[in-house]
């Protein structure tokens, strides 16, 4: 069953600006982590923060974590066109062995 | 060097046929996963391996086979092929179960059942 539900669904901004890109979830996790996807490329790592984590930095990128309300976000500032894909939050779950559960994506466009 | 390469890249096919997608990871990794993302983006893990035993296999039909045959390999094979079979499927890997460190994947088969 799907875990997470990125907001919004597509997104276009100008290069230069800031994109913020947020993911709830339902359940209990060990850890949540970012990816992005280009067109017809396979999804890559971004960025993991754990359940004990509340924020993460990583370049352009900064991920925060808000366990009690289920939610992350992930923020990329002075975003470029090359930034131009999907992204996908995915989460670890708590019991036991269970590999990552995606949610649909943002699209995201950044217009140069 | 390609960490999770799978192979085709591309596979069009009539509906009724069987054929095998491959994929093989160079990143020493002990656990590898087949996912399925649908036309509308969305990823679900299909089958999940750890040292060439299967721990998941989420609800898809027995006509889906995966197969092990060392740790650095998990195959997908299928069996009478369906129009819904159409989708991207993505091999990947990881270093530790349960998704304690990330997952590589590779670059994805485009299946078209015609």
């Amino acid at each position: 069953s799907q875990q997470g539900e990125e907001d919004p669904q597509a997104l276009s901004i100008q290069e230069g600006e800031n994109a913020t890109m947020n993911c709830s979830y339902k359940t209990s996790i060990n850890n949540l982590q970012w990816y992005r996807q280009n067109s017809g490329r396979g999804l890559v790592h971004l960025i993991l923060i754990r359940s004990n984590e509340r924020e993460k930095h990583s370049g352009r990128l900064r991920v925060t974590l808000d366990t009690s309300k289920k939610s992350s976000s992930l923020l990329i500032t002075a975003s470029r066109a090359a930034d131009t894909a999907s992204y996908f939050c995915a989460t670890a779950l708590n019991s036991g062995n269970t590999p990552l559960v995606f949610g649909k994506g943002t699209r995201l466009s950044v217009i140069a | 060097d390609t960490a999770v390469s799978q192979t085709p890249k591309y596979l069009v096919t009539q509906m009724g046929n069987d054929k095998s997608i491959k994929c093989e990871q160079n990143l020493g990794h002990d656990t590898m996963y087949w996912y399925k993302q649908d036309s509308k983006k969305f990823l679900k893990i299909m089958f999940s391996y750890n040292n060439k035993e299967l721990i998941i296999n989420e609800t898809v039909p027995n006509r889906f086979s995966p197969k092990s045959p060392d740790k650095a390999h998990l195959n997908l094979h299928i069996n009478s092929l369906e129009l819904g079979d159409s989708a991207v499927y993505f091999c990947a890997s990881s270093g530790m179960f349960a998704g304690n460190t990330e997952a590589f994947f590779g670059q994805g088969t485009r299946l078209t059942v015609v």
